[in-house]
């Protein structure tokens, strides 16, 4: 078992919004992801978190806030977005952060008016 | 830090062969992924090289030379739902961060 689900597929918020975006896996990795991807560009890394803790931020802007509740969940949540903050939001996970493979959830493709 | 190439669409024929490269520059190497998405869809794990030569798995294989900073994924009896984007990745050892190539478009016709 391979999967990672990611919670809304979609959402179109406002720019005065908060909203969660969810991810969960089963399979006791214990590195998790999030990547942002916009239409035909390949995805970039935002937060890295390693044994539930953030490890990487590749500079991303406060109204993104990364949350690991525990081992299996992976929160991001939003506030005050820009339109430009439309993109496919991806979780992803792996055994380790080194040398492993990256499992990628389906994607929380996101709006903002 | 990381460049990787990769040509942006190619076309081919249903049960033809097409090979897509991928070239890259790291300062650091801890493996080459190769992930299929399909539009709108997340990426999808296909091949893992982290020693030269050539990995098997069906239809696909994935060759690596790491003296030559080159890759290549081959897709054997092309079928429709083989178009998609095909990424290249590359695993910085210094920064254990993924870095991703633009993706090649491959349209498969019949």
């Amino acid at each position: 078992d391979t999967e990672v689900t990611q919670t809304p597929k979609h959402l179109v918020m406002g720019m005065t919004n908060k909203k969660s975006l969810k991810c969960e896996q089963h399979m006791g990795h214990r590195a998790m992801y999030w990547y942002k991807q916009k239409a035909k560009k390949p995805p970039e890394l935002m937060f890295v978190y390693s044994y539930e803790k953030l490890s990487i931020n590749e500079s991303v802007p406060s109204r993104f806030s990364p949350e690991c509740p525990n081992s299996s969940l992976l929160n991001l949540h939003l506030h005050a977005l820009q339109p430009e903050d439309s993109a496919l939001y991806l979780c992803a996970s792996s055994q380790g952060p080194a040398r492993e493979t990256q499992y990628f959830g389906p994607g929380t493709r996101l709006l903002v008016l | 830090g990381q460049n990787i190439d990769q040509p942006t669409e190619m076309t081919a024929t249903e049960g033809a062969i097409v090979q897509i490269n991928c070239t890259y520059q790291t300062s650091g190497f801890n493996g080459l992924f190769w992930y299929q998405q399909h539009a709108g869809e997340a990426p999808t794990f296909l091949s893992y090289n982290v020693l030269d030569g050539l990995e098997e798995k069906g239809r696909f294989s994935s060759f690596l030379s790491r003296s030559k900073g080159y890759s290549y994924l081959l897709l054997k009896e092309l079928q429709m739902k083989d178009s998609a984007s095909y990424l290249c990745a590359v695993l910085d050892a210094g920064n254990n961060r993924l870095a991703f190539g633009k993706g090649n478009q491959v349209v498969v016709i019949p």
